[in-house]
């Protein structure tokens, strides 16, 4: 059974950084591209960023609401997406998704998804 | 990047078909085939229902179906039972190799 796992969440001031990840377990985790979602509190949701599975080139993709602040990586050895977050505003203050796309390519076709993370950023 | 438009709400009574839009432009939704839709339940993470426009993953009821004409996706539940009352949102590519997310829309089964 395919299980993503969120941590790294929390309340950080205007201009800090955090660092989330999600360990994934019961798949091939290089094989397939992954991706952040997220979702401000009652609002929709919104992409965030993607990395391709191996052949694929591996190619990363983001949000212009988040491009040069947010950079999205992975190990494959150890199962892991990261998400690196800095110069933080109050508006990315939301629940963090991991979410596996249904093959290498990034088509935001997320057919596993984390239970996600809370990200407040507030002073 | 602006949200694709679709309608706040729609409603339907148990075995109804309902329809979902998402309008989006020709350098979205009009411009790839790339059109997924997802459904959300309250405090959980969403769900795939469609992807690709057209095409359910394994283990998606047959009663959600999919298409899209020009700038315009649609999702149609047929039979709508209780439980797809739910958020449902669609997303698309994007010409600056982005995805975009629906503004989302709440089913209500009366």
């Amino acid at each position: 059974e395919v299980q993503l796992l969120e941590s790294g969440g929390g309340s950080v001031q205007p201009g800090g950084s955090l660092r989330l990840s999600c360990a994934a377990s019961g798949l091939t985790f290089s094989t397939y591209a992954m991706s952040w979602v997220r979702q401000a509190p009652g609002k929709g949701l919104e992409w965030v960023s993607a990395i391709g599975g191996s052949g694929s080139g591996g190619g990363t993709y983001y949000a212009d609401s988040v491009k040069g602040r947010f950079t999205i990586s992975r190990d494959n050895s150890k199962n892991t997406l990261y998400l690196q977050m800095n110069s933080l505003r109050a508006e990315d203050t939301a629940v963090y998704y991991c979410a596996k796309d249904l093959g290498a390519l990034a088509h935001n076709n997320n057919d596993y998804w984390g239970q996600g993370t809370l990200v407040t950023v507030s002073s | 990047q602006s949200a694709l438009t679709q309608p706040a709400s729609v409603s339907g009574s148990p075995g109804q078909s309902i329809t979902i839009s998402c309008t989006g432009t020709s350098s979205d939704v009009g411009g790839y085939n790339y059109v997924s839709w997802y459904q959300q339940h309250p405090g959980k993470a969403p769900k795939l229902m469609i992807y690709d426009v057209s095409n359910r993953p394994p283990g998606v009821s047959n009663r959600f179906s999919a298409s899209k004409s020009g700038n315009t996706a649609s999702l149609t539940i047929s039979g709508l039972q209780a439980e797809d009352e739910a958020d449902y949102y669609c997303s698309s590519y994007t010409r600056s190799s982005t995805y975009v997310f629906g503004t989302g829309t709440k089913v209500t089964v009366l």
